[in-house]
């Protein structure tokens, strides 16, 4: 049971324009949810993060949108840039009563970002 | 250097082996975290520990066990290997239980034959 899903397997824009990532869910009780890049040969490395409670999170060229109603978030870089090609992972936890920090990732999106 | 080092980097086994991977956390982070990557897949949670103790377990087989010693650093063991078992093994840390932007390790990749 994918709660988590990255229906898109890669996405290939032109520097300069923008790139968006998508990620549905699945589970209601999902409240926190976050964005990790990893390049090869390395972790991943978070990136950004949105609580439940609000709908959108800028930091510099990264801005998270959560649409609760339809359980979908994306990430939105502008602009594009070649370093910026990597895997992302959506990730969403149940912090509730749970209290731990266990996270529950997508499959992951390739992008390309061509010079 | 993300400050969570795992070792080894590359494991080659045969099938039925036992494995031992490794992960110190990054100075002052209390919680250690273990994450299973298999081909095309999301990073799967295995299990958590915070301080010494057990805090969440995920979809762990019976034949993975792991510890945090006190010294913080954590060991996943891996037993009766077979070939799906075969994967990118990573392992995070953070200070606190809950906070989920943590730290990840480059990975230990198991190659079982």
């Amino acid at each position: 049971d994918q709660q988590v899903k990255q229906n898109s397997p890669s996405l290939s824009v032109q520097e300069g324009r923008i790139s968006i990532l998508n990620c549905d869910y699945t589970n209601s009780m999902f409240d926190y949810f976050l964005w990790y890049k990893k390049y090869p040969a390395e972790g991943p490395t978070f990136l950004i993060s949105i609580s439940s409670i609000k709908d959108k999170n800028e930091d510099g060229r990264f801005t998270v949108f959560l649409n609760k109603s339809a359980k979908h978030l994306s990430l939105h870089i502008v602009p594009s840039q070649p370093g910026d090609s990597a895997v992302y992972f959506c990730a969403a936890s149940a912090s509730g009563s749970s209290n731990t920090g266990k996270l529950i990732f997508g499959q992951g999106t390739t992008l390309q970002v061509k010079p | 250097d993300s400050g969570v080092t795992q070792t080894p980097k590359h494991l080659i086994t045969a099938t039925g082996q036992r494995v031992t991977l490794r992960c110190s956390p990054r100075s002052g982070d209390l919680s250690v975290y273990w994450y299973q990557q298999s081909l095309d897949q999301g990073l799967q949670f295995l299990i958590q520990y915070y301080n010494g103790e057990e805090r969440a377990k995920g979809n762990i087989l019976e034949r993975f066990s792991a510890q945090q010693f006190p010294d913080l650093h954590s060991e996943l063991n891996l037993s009766s290997l077979e070939l799906g078992d075969s994967a990118l093994y990573f392992c995070a840390s953070s200070v606190h239980h809950t906070n989920y932007g943590y730290t990840f390790g480059s990975g230990t990749r198991l190659t079982v034959v």
